[in-house]
This record gives structure tokens, C-alpha cells and sequence, in this order.
């Protein structure tokens, strides 16, 4: 069974700070993503990667870094956090753009 | 534009009906994708059903590609189905629906 595990699961920053969410998935997948999920929108998707140190940029990435250092890992980075990231984060894998999803537990973000 | 539209947006039953839910994409497909969110929001895969049909209990899952269509079937529904179940299909990139918000009352 395909694995993937977010940290922190539940985070509270105040505007204008320094977010780390963190994805390891050990499935040895190609393909990772980091999606945001609000009321009314949806998933969306922020960035992906194909690779370690390969980064593409998503729908919604105005605000967001990630960086994929691993095969392993992915993580997305907001350093100047605002109000209007508050949202239910999901990293997900597949061996390619056309292979199964798998996700993780989901990181809840809250900026006050 | 939409490149996945979900229907219905709600549903309301009673355990032990069936339910069916559609989804409907706008372009060719690679795969064709199922989840369940539960009400705390963690993402369950459901099917994984690029053409044809699948059965897992009480769910079937059919995909028809040239009618670029999918569709979920609950039958015999009971209070734990409640949740939100969105479908997804890729091409080169993953498209999701906005989902189907499913209530099974007792």
C-alpha cells in the first residue's frame, strides 16, 4: 500500500509568518503535488514535481515556494503568510501524470 | 472553462437506497480517478478506473470513454457513506471535480 505522510497536521501562524509543510511518501513515485482545499473551490493544484530538484509551477502559486530534495520529499514553503492561505493542504504521489493518486492525510493551516 | 462537472452537487437519501453519481470531463482521458473525503476531510481512493467496470462491496464504478463520462454507484447506502466523493481524470495533467456532497439519514 502506497504511503504518504504530511507534517505538521494541524498548524496556526499569524500573518506575515514562516510555514513549512512537509510530504514524504515512500512509494518511490515520480510525480508529487501539493493541492490547497476551500469551501467552494475545490482541490487546487500549487506545484508539482517529476523529480528531485524539478519544480512546476501549478494553477494557484502566487504565494508558495516548494522545493523536492528527495525522490522522497516535497515540501511547500510560505514565508510570508497571509490570511487568505488559511486552508486544508494535500500532498499527493503517482508514478506518472496518468498513474494513481495517492494522498495524504491532509494539513490543516490556519493564519491569523 | 470547467474541464470536470460533477452531478449532483448534493444528494439526500435514505440508508438503503442507491445512489448515482456522474461525472462528466471534456477532453480525452488517461485515467480516471474516485475518492471519498470523509467529513474530516482525509481522502480515501476509491476506484482507480480508466475504462470499464469495477466493483468494490457496495460501490461500482463504470467508465465510458467515448462518451467521456464516469460514473459512481452506491447501492443498499448506509450512514457511514455520508461524505463528499469527488472523481478526477487526467490527459497530461489531473483535473478534479468540485464533488458530490452525499447525506444518508437513518
Amino acid at each position: 500500500e502506497a504511503a504518504v505522510t504530511q507534517s505538521p497536521r494541524n498548524k496556526v501562524t499569524v500573518t506575515g509568518g514562516n510555514v513549512t509543510l512537509s510530504c514524504r511518501q515512500t512509494n518511490s513515485h515520480n510525480y508529487m503535488y501539493w493541492y490547497r482545499q476551500d469551501t467552494g473551490h475545490g482541490l487546487r493544484l500549487i506545484h508539482y514535481s517529476y523529480g528531485a530538484g524539478n519544480l512546476q509551477i501549478g494553477d494557484v502559486p502566487d504565494g508558495y515556494k516548494a522545493t523536492r530534495t528527495t525522490q522522497e520529499d516535497f515540501f511547500l514553503l510560505l514565508e510570508l503568510a497571509s490570511p487568505s492561505q488559511t486552508s486544508l493542504y494535500f500532498c499527493a504521489s503517482s508514478e506518472g501524470t496518468g498513474g494513481q493518486l495517492y494522498f495524504g492525510e491532509g494539513s490543516k493551516l490556519t493564519v491569523l | 472553462g470547467q474541464q470536470v462537472q460533477q452531478s449532483p452537487a448534493s444528494l439526500v437519501l435514505q440508508e438503503g437506497e442507491n445512489a448515482e453519481l456522474q461525472c462528466n470531463f471534456s477532453t480525452s482521458l488517461n485515467s480516471m480517478q474516485w475518492f471519498y473525503q470523509r467529513p474530516g476531510g482525509s481522502l480515501v481512493s476509491l476506484f482507480y478506473n480508466p475504462s470499464g467496470t469495477k466493483h468494490s462491496g457496495r460501490l461500482t464504478s463504470t467508465t465510458v470513454i467515448k462518451e467521456r463520462r464516469s460514473s459512481l454507484h452506491i447501492s443498499s447506502s448506509q450512514t457511514t457513506d455520508s461524505g463528499t466523493y469527488l472523481c478526477a481524470y487526467s490527459n497530461n495533467r489531473i483535473f478534479f471535480g468540485d464533488g458530490t456532497q452525499l447525506v444518508v439519514k437513518p
